[in-house]
């Protein structure tokens, strides 16, 4: 069956370190989106990809940094310049000139 | 700009009862309206979409919405709940503008199904 796989579905973060999440498609879906979930605020767009090897910021990119190498995966790396990155982080994916259609299972990131 | 606003971030039913989850939009142009369903510690899915065509959308499960211009309105209702309905619900906004659609969702709204 297509869908979208995160990993890992839970991470751990230290003070000072970058980690990656991980967003694996075989949809084709050429567009993908990371957002993040925190209680009471509903979804917020980090990054956008309709394309591989271009993407763009959303409302809140930044402390955050991605890359569109291959199609099917769109990795999220939270930096250590993300002050305050507890949250649920889902990725989605769609076609080009539609709203987000699969989303994955989500990383839930805390600090230690 | 676009904006959309959920009314009751928690909502309670007894099992049998009507479903009623409202959703309120701000589009300066015709939007494409949403609903998702989430169940804990998932991702979202679609539930129904509004693209200008009929008024009333049917979705999955059971549920429908209607879009009510006149009210700015794109309520979510199903006639009679079951307990697997018990989840978080979003409403969510885009424009019709072509290209890259800028999702826009509310904060969200948790159904408790009450047995």
């Amino acid at each position: 069956d297509g869908g979208i796989t995160q990993s890992p579905k839970y991470l751990f973060r230290k003070e000072g370190q970058n980690v990656t999440l991980s967003c694996e498609q075989n949809l084709n879906h050429d567009a993908m989106y990371w957002y993040r979930q925190d209680p009471g605020q509903g979804l917020r767009l980090i990054y956008y990809s309709q394309i591989v090897n271009d993407f763009q910021k959303g409302d809140i990119a930044e402390g955050y940094s991605v890359s569109r190498e291959k199609k099917e995966s769109f990795p999220l790396t939270v930096t250590s310049a993300q002050k305050n990155p507890t949250a649920f982080y889902l990725c989605a994916s769609g076609t080009v000139g539609n709203q987000p259609q699969h989303f994955g299972d989500g990383t839930r990131l805390s600090i230690l | 700009a676009q904006s959309v606003t959920q009314l009751g971030s928690h909502v309670s039913v007894s099992e049998g009862a009507l479903v009623l989850l409202r959703c309120n939009y701000s589009s300066s142009v015709p939007p494409y309206l949403f609903w998702y369903v989430q169940y804990p510690n998932q991702g979202l899915q679609l539930l129904l979409k509004y693209t200008s065509a009929a008024t009333l959308v049917k979705g999955i499960n059971g549920f429908e919405a209607e879009f009510k211009k006149s009210e700015t309105s794109f309520h979510l209702t199903k006639p009679s709940a079951h307990m697997s309905d018990a989840a978080e619900y979003f409403c969510a906004v885009t424009l019709n503008s072509g290209g890259y659609q800028k999702v826009t969702f509310g904060i969200g709204t948790k159904l408790q199904v009450i047995p």
